[in-house]
């Protein structure tokens, strides 16, 4: 994953804050998609993108948003906080091409929301 | 919603035994199968990627098969170390998925001295 870069590493929000979770590539990869990991849940797409300037939900897209004006950065971001938003967040990156292309996962920024 | 289903959740092993865990998935427009190793504050490594029924892939001691016909994947690792303990993910792709890949919750694997 030395490719794909996630900031900040660890945040704490009260509840009804806003904040942006970052992500940036240097692998230029179409394919960039943001997942929360839940004990007992998994990894869960949250948002995804294809390409710069388009963007689609995932599995539980509500109080996300998310942007893509370049190939290389990909921001979440949180309108208004909730306990519930409490999580790990991964950031991951695959190759839009033909075939079943590995993702790349960066390494993750763990929230927590009071 | 895809059902993916990884067991056991957890396992508990011995350093030299030898290991196999399963992940199941729907048979129906398969496209791909991917397993991931997961250690603890750490992020997912990629593995394999699996998609022709009967595919087998191996790296070093970890091996893995694939089923598409009746829908599941095993992993197994022969004469597990104390370093294979991590989270071992398998997410499945479907055709006409829109690139999505769906995660199963993983197995747990301990390796113990």
């Amino acid at each position: 994953n030395a490719g794909v870069t996630q900031t900040p590493k660890f945040q704490v929000l009260k509840t009804g804050q806003s904040m942006t979770l970052q992500c940036a590539q240097d692998m230029n990869h179409e394919y960039m998609s943001w997942y929360r990991q839940d004990p007992g849940m998994g990894l869960r797409l949250i948002h995804y993108s294809v390409g710069a300037g388009i963007t689609d939900q995932g599995e539980v897209p509500n109080g996300y948003n998310v942007s893509r004006s370049t190939t290389e950065d990909f921001p979440l971001r949180l309108l208004s906080a909730a306990p519930s938003q409490t999580s790990v967040y991964f950031c991951a990156v695959r190759l839009r091409g033909g075939g079943p292309e590995t993702q790349y996962f960066g390494p993750g920024t763990r929230l927590l929301v009071l | 919603i895809l059902n993916v289903e990884q067991s056991p959740q957890s396992l508990h092993v011995q350093e030299g035994d030898s290991t196999n865990f399963t992940c199941s998935f729907p048979s129906s427009n398969f496209y791909a199968l991917h397993w991931y190793r997961w250690e603890t504050a750490k992020s997912p490594e990629a593995l394999f990627v699996m998609t022709l029924n009967g595919d087998e892939k191996k790296k070093g001691r970890i091996s893995a098969t694939l089923n598409t016909k009746e829908g599941y994947s095993y992993l197994y690792i022969k004469g597990s170390q104390p370093e294979d303990s991590a989270t071992y993910l398998c997410a499945f792709r479907i055709t006409g998925g829109g690139n999505k890949l769906t995660f199963g919750t993983g197995t747990q694997l301990k390796v113990e001295l």
